[in-house]
């Protein structure tokens, strides 16, 4: 079935461990972005892509990097864990930067560090 | 910066129930506004998505409005079921990125 696929559903780190959210889709999507989501905020955008090799920064990109090699893939990569990382993250991809045909979401990835 | 806000932030209604969840907007510069059904644990799922251009758009028993100008945009819910018992969030696309609200907890009782 098209949509994005997140790896892995749930983790548990220890500070200062580091360790990548892989992200994949299959729809030919130009955009993809990063998200978490922290009780009462709402989701944040923490990168995003408009391309293979173009990458920049939303509003909570500290402590995480990413590249995009291919169309299908984003991953994201937690340099050295903090508690403050523990969060719900979720990947999202788009035919186009301004979301003419809406977002898709994959399912998320629990990250509890400890 | 744009702040989306969604009231009431929780909801409790009887099955069969008509009701409207609200999203307000700061910035009216959007390209589309989108809303989403989130169930515990669980990811997103998108229920609709309004171009900027357009005052609504409706799938069964969904129906979303959009009032661009003043920042607003409802979400009806015709005869409402235990299944719809969700988190609704909605969104608003700048262009490069959604700003989400912080949701609506809808919990409707048999």
């Amino acid at each position: 079935n098209a949509g994005v696929t997140q790896t892995p559903k749930f983790q548990v780190l220890k500070t200062g461990q580091s360790m990548t959210l892989q992200c994949a889709q299959d729809m030919n999507h130009e955009y993809m972005s990063w998200y978490r989501q922290d009780p009462g905020m709402g989701l944040r955008l923490i990168h995003y892509s408009v391309g293979a090799g173009i990458t920049d920064q939303g509003e909570v990109p500290n402590g995480y990097n990413v590249s995009r090699s291919t169309t299908e893939d984003f991953p994201l990569r937690l340099l050295s864990a903090a508690p403050s990382q523990t969060s719900v993250y979720f990947c999202a991809s788009s035919y186009d930067r301004w979301g003419a045909y809406g977002y898709t979401f994959g399912s998320g990835t629990r990250l509890t560090v400890v | 910066k744009q702040e989306v806000t969604q009231i009431p932030a929780a909801l409790s209604v009887p099955e069969g129930e008509n009701l409207v969840l609200n999203c307000s907007f700061t910035d009216s510069a959007i390209y589309n506004l989108q809303w989403f059904r989130q169930d515990p644990g669980k990811g997103l799922t998108s229920l609709l998505l309004i171009q900027s251009s357009q005052r609504e758009q409706t799938s069964g028993r969904l129906n979303a409005s959009l009032d661009k100008s003043s920042g607003r945009s409802t979400l009806y819910i015709a005869a409402s079921q235990p299944g719809d018992s969700a988190t609704y969030l909605c969104a608003v696309n700048t262009g490069n990125q959604f700003y989400f609200g912080t949701g609506t907890s809808l919990t409707v009782i048999p």
